[in-house]
């Protein structure tokens, strides 16, 4: 089944303690992506990646940051924490950057404390 | 910079209704627009995908259009049913992101 896989669905950590968000995709798709949804502010993007070792800043990357050493992989890391990054985060994958469908992952839900 | 925005923010409807929900971008130079569908603490599902070139796209009881001249997309669902009930999202792409709306509640009542 195709699909778009993240991993913990929910997690509740301290502020400042290292975490990392994992995504996987099975559809050998170049272009990932993070989005953080909150209420009243919607989904916003993070960081995207057009393809094996090419990343760049969405909209809201302070704090995170995110490697792509694999085409199926793309972990989203949060280095220190802090309390305004509670939130739901999505991975999403599609073929290309561009004309192709977005296909998400079922999110998780971050909080910290 | 994209600006997306959905009417109505939420709407309640009786089983068996046809409704359209609303979409609508302020930059006209898009790719294509995605409309989703959340259920409450879920992830996202791909109802439709419309690309620039296109004006409709139909799935079942779902057909969304594409106005990019004037900013604007519609869903139509036909024939409700309380399974349809959760938010609705739309999102336009332009290059390296999608934007989205705030998002339509709909709550469809037996």
């Amino acid at each position: 089944e195709a699909q778009v896989t993240q991993n913990p669905r929910y997690l509740i950590t301290v502020t400042g303690k290292k975490l990392t968000v994992t995504c996987s995709q099975n559809m050998n798709h170049e272009y990932m992506s993070w989005y953080r949804q909150d209420p009243g502010l919607g989904l916003r993007q993070i960081y995207y990646s057009m393809n094996v070792e090419a990343t760049d800043k969405g909209d809201v990357p302070e704090g995170y940051k995110v490697s792509r050493k694999e085409k199926r992989n793309f972990p989203l890391i949060l280095e220190s924490p802090s309390p305004n990054q509670t939130s739901l985060y999505f991975c999403a994958s599609s073929l290309r950057e561009g004309y192709t469908e977005a296909f998400f992952g079922q999110g998780t839900r971050l909080t910290v404390v | 910079k994209q600006e997306v925005t959905q009417i109505p923010a939420a709407l309640s409807v009786p089983e068996g209704e046809n409704l359209v929900l609303n979409c609508s971008f302020t930059d006209s130079a898009i790719y294509n627009l995605q409309w989703f569908r959340q259920d409450p603490g879920k992830g996202l599902t791909s109802l439709l995908l419309i690309q620039s070139s296109q004006r409709e796209q139909t799935s079942g009881r779902l057909n969304a259009s594409l106005d990019k001249s004037s900013g604007r997309s519609t869903l139509y669902i036909a024939a409700s049913q309380p399974g349809d009930s959760a938010t609705y999202l739309c999102a336009v792409c332009a290059g390296n992101m999608l934007t989205f709306g705030g998002g339509t509640r709909l709550m469809v009542k037996p």
